[in-house]
């Protein structure tokens, strides 16, 4: 148990909708990141936000939106979905940033999240 | 984009035997990182590499960081079946927290 968790664990929804995904990062943590893993984009990563602020941007759709809230849990909001964005999300956390010399602060990945667009 | 293209793509072994993988990149990186992943689960650190030449153990799992800092490899010894999984490997790209992953290696262990 990484102590990185998500909701739903799975998710079943049309083309068109909008979901809601949600991760709560380990007590202490204050970065959180989202990626998509896909059959053949693999693992992307989408976005970073530390201590309520966006911090790094990846491959994310415009239709695609995220926030961290005040007390450190993350939202992404997927919207008029797609068959092709049914994939595996997860969420990781770290302490930090990163040190300055770029230094990597381990990430911790939650379970994920089953999204799957009929 | 920085892209990071890992061999083979999956592994047919025997229990006991030892496995090697490993993880090329077009462009330089400071840290590579291997994971495990577990079906149903998220990636989970393995190995962290964070210099030139480095050679690090977790048990027995034992990753090189290449000289050229474009290369890695990961080397499991006598497998178990617990071993089995998919293996990423992944390195910061464009930033020390974004994290770019290989393709993954699915290794299967027949008992």
């Amino acid at each position: 148990d990484s102590g990185v968790t998500q909701t739903p664990k799975h998710l079943i929804t049309a083309t068109g909708q909008r979901v809601t995904l949600r991760c709560s990062p380990r007590s202490g943590d204050l970065s959180v990141y989202w990626y998509q893993q896909s059959l053949d984009q693999g693992l992307q990563f989408l976005i970073q936000y530390y201590n309520g602020e966006e911090r790094a941007k990846g491959n994310i759709l415009e239709r695609f939106s995220a926030q961290q809230f005040p007390d450190l849990h993350s939202e992404l909001n997927l919207s008029s979905l797609e068959l092709g964005d049914s994939a595996l999300y997860f969420c990781a956390s770290s302490v930090g940033i990163g040190t300055s010399g770029g230094g990597y602060n381990e990430q911790f990945f939650g379970p994920g999240t089953r999204l799957t667009v009929l | 984009g920085q892209q990071l293209n890992q061999s083979p793509q999956s592994m047919f072994i025997q229990e006991g035997e030892d496995v090697s993988m490993n993880c090329t990149s077009s462009s330089i990186f400071n840290t590579w990182l291997w994971y495990k992943q577990d079906p149903g689960e998220g990636p989970v650190l393995l190995i962290a590499l964070y210099k030139a030449g480095e050679l690090t153990s977790n048990g027995r799992l034992t990753a090189q960081f290449g000289i050229t800092r474009k290369d890695s490899f990961l080397n499991i010894s006598a497998s178990i079946p617990s071993d089995v999984g998919i293996y990423f490997c992944a390195g910061p790209g464009g930033g020390a927290q974004k994290l770019v992953f290989g393709q993954g290696t699915r290794l299967t262990i027949n008992p």
